[in-house]
């Protein structure tokens, strides 16, 4: 089992829809969340982090289910530039290996929100 | 702000030949990664540095290796290109463990 699995996509929407991804990851020591976007051909960037009592930005809602082991991320009245790869990203503190930082990022959904 | 400046953005080698990947950020992070991504796989871990002085391998350390020059760089060194190493390899920095990290904008390499 991958560490952290998302449903690949694409998700295609028509512009103002309201479109959920899911991701979820296998290791319980995770201790921290986010979700990052890429557009094709750049470099990742942070979108939002997820807490443990979810977390709203704007358009976008964050929320983690740590019992079942998955975050999600909700986007209301999706815009055309909303259309990207969104990578969900868990990161656990690898003590019993000296630490260190090791986020882990899952594959990425893709969507395309279209007129 | 630069944050995260990754050099070359683009690079062609033939097999068998070395080069080393660059990265500088300015924001004062203690933790920096290199990672590679190819289609279908996402991004994997090459190695990391958690602090200045400390190296680590991630989960495709083979054919790399590191140098954590001083806070602020972290150079990735390919000592004979093969042409599985074609990717696009990004450098991030974090603030510390558990951060969300900020990343480069890639280079782009072919190994032909």
């Amino acid at each position: 089992r991958k560490e952290v699995e998302q449903d690949p996509g694409p998700f295609n929407v028509p512009e103002g829809a309201t479109v959920a991804f899911n991701c979820t990851y296998s290791n319980s020591a995770s201790q921290s969340f986010f979700w990052y976007r890429q557009d094709c051909r750049k470099e990742p960037k942070l979108l939002m982090s997820v807490y443990s009592s979810g977390n709203e930005d704007g358009r976008f809602t964050a929320q983690l289910n740590r019992a079942s082991q998955y975050i999600s991320l909700l986007i209301r009245d999706s815009k055309l530039s909303d259309s990207a790869t969104y990578l969900c990203v868990v990161n656990m503190l690898r003590i019993l290996t000296g630490g260190g930082n090791k986020l882990t990022f899952g594959t990425g959904t893709q969507l395309k929100v279209e007129l | 702000n630069a944050g995260v400046t990754q050099t070359p953005k683009f690079q062609v080698l033939k097999t068998g030949q070395s080069m080393t990947l660059q990265c500088a950020q300015d924001m004062n992070h203690n933790s920096m990664y290199w990672y590679r991504q190819d289609p279908g796989m996402g991004l994997r871990l090459i190695y990391y540095s958690a602090s200045e002085g400390t190296t680590d391998k991630g989960e495709v350390p083979n054919g790399y290796n590191v140098s954590r020059l001083n806070k602020r760089e972290f150079s990735l060194r390919l000592e004979s290109a093969a042409p599985s190493q074609t990717s696009v390899y990004f450098c991030a920095s974090s603030k510390g463990q558990a951060s969300e990290a900020f990343f480069g904008q890639g280079t782009r390499l072919t190994v032909v």
